[in-house]
């Protein structure tokens, strides 16, 4: 069946990187669209952007361009985002889902990322 | 972007009708389809896809949910309620990149 697993939980300080995964089996992931999302209670849930782990071709939010980089590895089926200069803004939980006509069809833990000093 | 609005929670009785709404800013249609879905997230989980494109039920979800509506009107509803159906559900639109509606909670009367 399908399965993502995201890694753990991460505290980093304001102004840092961090790199999330998120493994995944059980389907075609050459020929996938991952996406990646955020919630942060209240504000709901927002997509941060897809990639196509064929080519590596990227489509990111505006909102989020420059903030979040896509990438994949297709040895490992392993999808991972980067996000830089992190502020308080972006502390959240963050999700990667399989991705197929415009729906979110399968999603990963999700992982919490804490920005603190 | 277009905005998805919802009323933030329902309360109901089990074994009851909950019928959940979710207004968009605009037409979500195109060539008869609705680009309108639908999740559940129960507290500490992932978001489960419900409905695609309006009335669709995904794989393995129970035909006590049901979607309806075109345009920028759009429901879910759940007939009869659960007490496993307990959970936050959110709408989402994919005619014009993605965007998701605010949630909303169910809740036991």
């Amino acid at each position: 069946q399908v399965k993502l697993l995201q890694s753990g939980a991460e505290l980093v300080k304001p102004g840092a990187s961090v790199k999330l995964s998120c493994k995944t089996s059980g389907f075609t992931f050459s020929t996938s669209y991952m996406s990646w999302l955020k919630q942060v209670p209240g504000p709901s849930i927002e997509w941060i952007g897809w990639i196509y782990a064929g080519d590596g071709g990227t489509n990111y939010n505006q909102k989020f361009k420059g903030k979040a980089t896509l990438t994949v590895d297709k040895s490992s089926s392993t999808a991972y985002m980067d996000l830089s200069s992190l502020t308080s803004e972006d502390a959240a939980v963050y999700f990667c889902a399989l991705t197929t006509e415009g729906t979110f069809d399968y999603w990963g833990q999700g992982v919490m990322v804490t920005v603190s000093s | 972007d277009i905005v998805l609005t919802q009323s933030p929670a329902l309360a109901v009785s089990l074994e009851q009708r909950a019928t959940i709404s979710c207004k968009t800013s605009q037409n979500v249609d195109n060539y008869g389809i609705s680009y309108m879905h639908w999740y559940q997230q129960k507290p500490g989980q992932q978001p489960k896809l419900l409905i695609y494109e309006g009335s669709n039920l995904a794989s393995g979800i129970p035909a006590r949910f049901s979607g309806s509506g075109s345009g920028t009107d759009f429901t879910l509803t759940i007939d009869p309620v659960e007490a496993d159906d307990i959970a936050t559900y959110y709408c989402q639109q994919s005619k014009d990149y993605y965007t998701f509606g605010a949630g909303t909670k169910l809740e036991l009367k």
